[in-house]
């Protein structure tokens, strides 16, 4: 199985800032790489597919990138509203493995 | 508009079996890749199993051998049937459609949510 291992597990912003979050593959995924944002009770949300494609809808300020194992998500000029967990997934291979997940929250 | 909704989640005693139930609309689950996402209380994000297109499934080692993923193409509706559950079982289950695993899943249910106690 591929693990997915994410970095750092929480961090802590201020609006306006730049977040990079970190996403590492026991084994090489080429770009089958797919990033999600996640709100206490709500589902969640695709963000950025294939490492680095943004998903209709998505703003501009998420962007990703990476290819084989190693995987960035960065947010530009955080908002209020992406204060939440985000997790990498990878879809190379059966079993469809996310990252433990980074938590932004608010400094 | 594509949704899913999710139901058949409760609270169930250790051993027990349970049936969830993920009704789509706007697009066919037949012609899609479906899967179950749950999340433990506290914890993060775990995929649970796969049904693809073809009909091929797989399903997370915590899982294998006793959750069966499940299509009704009839009624428009995926299944997860959940037999011997544990406390460890307990969490919120989403289901969740992908068009192609490349495009990663990009619809979602609100969840359901599954106690096992």
């Amino acid at each position: 199985d591929i693990q997915m291992t994410q970095s750092p597990s929480s961090l802590s912003a201020s609006v306006g800032d730049r977040v990079t979050v970190t996403c590492r593959a026991s084994q090489i995924i080429s770009t089958y790489l797919n990033w999600y944002q996640h709100k206490p009770g709500e589902a969640p949300k695709l963000l950025i597919f294939a490492a680095d494609t943004l998903q209709s809808g998505v703003p501009p300020r998420f962007s990703g990138g990476g290819s084989g194992t190693d995987f960035t998500l960065t947010i530009n000029s955080l908002q209020p509203e992406d204060f939440a967990t985000y997790y990498c997934q990878q879809s190379y291979s059966a079993p469809l493995t996310f990252g433990g997940g980074t938590r932004v929250e608010i400094k | 508009e594509f949704q899913l909704v999710e139901s058949g989640g409760g609270l169930i005693q250790p051993g027990g079996s349970l049936r969830l139930s993920c009704a789509a609309s706007g697009f066919t689950v037949r012609s899609d890749y479906m899967n179950w996402v749950r999340q433990a209380p506290g914890k993060g994000l775990e995929w649970v199993s796969v049904l693809y297109n073809s009909g091929t499934t797989y399903y997370a080692d915590s899982v294998t051998g006793r959750f069966t993923i499940s299509r009704d193409n009839s009624k428009n509706t995926v299944y997860l049937q959940m037999n011997n559950l544990r406390a460890d079982d307990t969490a919120v289950y989403y289901c969740a459609r992908a068009r192609q695993l490349v495009y990663g899943m990009d619809v979602w249910g609100q969840g359901t949510t599954v106690t096992v106690s």
